[in-house]
């Protein structure tokens, strides 16, 4: 098994730009998140999903979209990207709400 | 909104030393409490974690300590090795299936 898979690993985006950040799970999890990672900061959660088609709002959502379209993926979209989204993203996924979380590697985002 | 609050920031010990990582959280719903060490340009994994109805949870040389009354729990680590060099997180769970994190704490064990 893979686990948690995030692509791409590093990014440099011009202000204003958009990506999406993938992230694949093969371990039918039904829960997968969403977080940024700045130093001194720990991990903030900027969104979630729990279940197929479903997603909700973390502690930093602003300048953020998600979506959830099958069960295995779930993508992170930035629409126009601003410096301050410059952070190290991690997906992670888990079986139920009180179990643990599988990390991805995360991927490495600068926004010049 | 709710937090956890970690401490220290940083930590340096000698190897065979003992190293003791501390967290406090605000949510009295909170009832799971994992932790979870980082290495350098990897993910974070799961290295030990503890629900609300145990006080104290051991593997071999890691320990996790839960005092539920003062909204505190503690991660314990023995005969520390330079391979357990790395940044630690605690977490709690929220509503909703959500952990939120502490600050983290950057351990270094000298050889």
């Amino acid at each position: 098994n893979a686990g948690v898979t995030q692509t791409p690993k590093f990014r440099v985006l011009k202000t204003g730009q958009s990506m999406t950040l993938l992230c694949a799970q093969d371990m039918n999890h039904e829960y997968m998140y969403w977080y940024r990672q700045d130093p001194g900061m720990g991990l903030r959660l900027i969104h979630y999903s729990v279940g197929e088609g479903t997603t909700a709002k973390g502690e930093v959502p602003d300048g953020y979209n998600v979506s959830r379209l099958k069960k295995q993926n779930f993508l992170l979209g930035l629409e126009s990207a601003a410096p301050s989204q410059t952070s190290v993203y991690f997906c992670a996924s888990s079986y139920g709400r009180v179990h643990e979380q599988f990390f991805g590697p995360g991927t490495r985002l600068t926004v010049l | 909104g709710e937090n956890v609050e970690q401490h220290p920031s940083t930590l340096s010990v000698q190897e065979g030393d003992s190293a003791v990582i501390k967290c406090t959280y605000s949510d009295s719903a909170s009832n799971y409490f994992p932790w979870y060490k980082q290495e350098l340009g990897k993910g974070p994994q799961l290295i030990i974690d503890i629900r609300s109805n145990v006080g104290e949870k051991k593997d071999q040389r890691i320990a996790v300590t839960l005092n539920k009354t003062a909204k505190h729990f503690s991660l314990h680590i023995t005969e520390t090795q330079p391979e357990d060099s790395a940044v630690y997180f605690c977490a709690a769970n929220i509503q909703g299936g959500k952990l939120i994190f502490g600050q983290g704490t950057e351990l270094s064990v000298k050889p």
